[in-house]
């Protein structure tokens, strides 16, 4: 099972670019980088999905460089809303839902 | 919009007792999936299933089961609960290998 490691959290004011990285050395070849917010009292909410190079989307961009052995959420311009905790997933989405691994999470607090 | 239901928000029971954890989701999905979230662990996967009457066990499945008898429903069984299952139960649905949609969590107590 890959071994995920995220920072514990951070801190960001509003209007400011918010990278969050994820490291995930033991990716598989099948394994996708999957990002999810969470909201106190709410389940994960899903953000952005890749398996290489970069994808955008309306609100986040993620990041991942050729060896894959580590992928980076960017966070554009953010706001008070963006304060919540975001995790990493890595997994086998096709064929392994049993070897889907969840970071620990990344407590983002962004002030004004 | 997807929608991921689960039966309680809390729940107090004691130990030993038998505990029924429901989901039910609204868009057909064939996957569905229980998570428990505990702090400094993140989410854990229990067990999951790709169909009805199918099921396959996660990182942490001893201590539950699961029970899928209609495609929309997937319930988590706990035979004799323990206070170390005191945790945060999520459900999630997803269609085919995408996006998973969670539901809002149970949290559960166990005295």
């Amino acid at each position: 099972l890959a071994k995920i490691t995220q920072p514990i959290s951070m801190d960001s004011y509003e209007g400011q670019e918010v990278n969050i990285t994820c490291s995930h050395n033991n990716i598989a070849t099948n394994d996708y980088i999957t990002w999810y917010q969470q909201f106190p009292s709410q389940g994960p909410r899903f953000i952005i999905q890749g398996y290489k190079t970069k994808v955008t989307n309306e609100v986040a961009s993620l990041f991942i460089p050729a060896d894959r052995k580590s992928s980076t959420l960017s966070l554009p311009r953010v706001s008070l809303s963006d304060t919540a905790v975001y995790y990493c997933l890595v997994g086998d989405m096709i064929t392994g839902f049993q070897k889907l691994v969840f970071g620990t999470g990344t407590r983002l607090l962004v002030s004004p | 919009d997807v929608k991921v239901t689960q039966s309680s928000r809390y729940l107090v029971k004691r130990t030993g007792e038998k505990v029924f954890l429901e989901c039910v989701q609204d868009m057909d999905h064939e996957n569905m999936f229980w998570y428990r979230q505990d702090p400094g662990l993140g989410l854990r996967l229990i067990y999951f299933s790709y169909d009805v009457k199918m099921k396959e066990k996660g990182d942490i499945p001893e201590g539950y089961s699961v029970s899928r008898e209609k495609k929309e429903r997937f319930s988590l069984i706990l035979e004799s609960a323990s206070t170390n299952q005191t945790s945060m139960y999520l459900c999630a649905s997803a269609e085919g290998a995408k996006t998973q949609y969670f539901g809002p969590g149970t949290r559960l107590l166990v005295l």
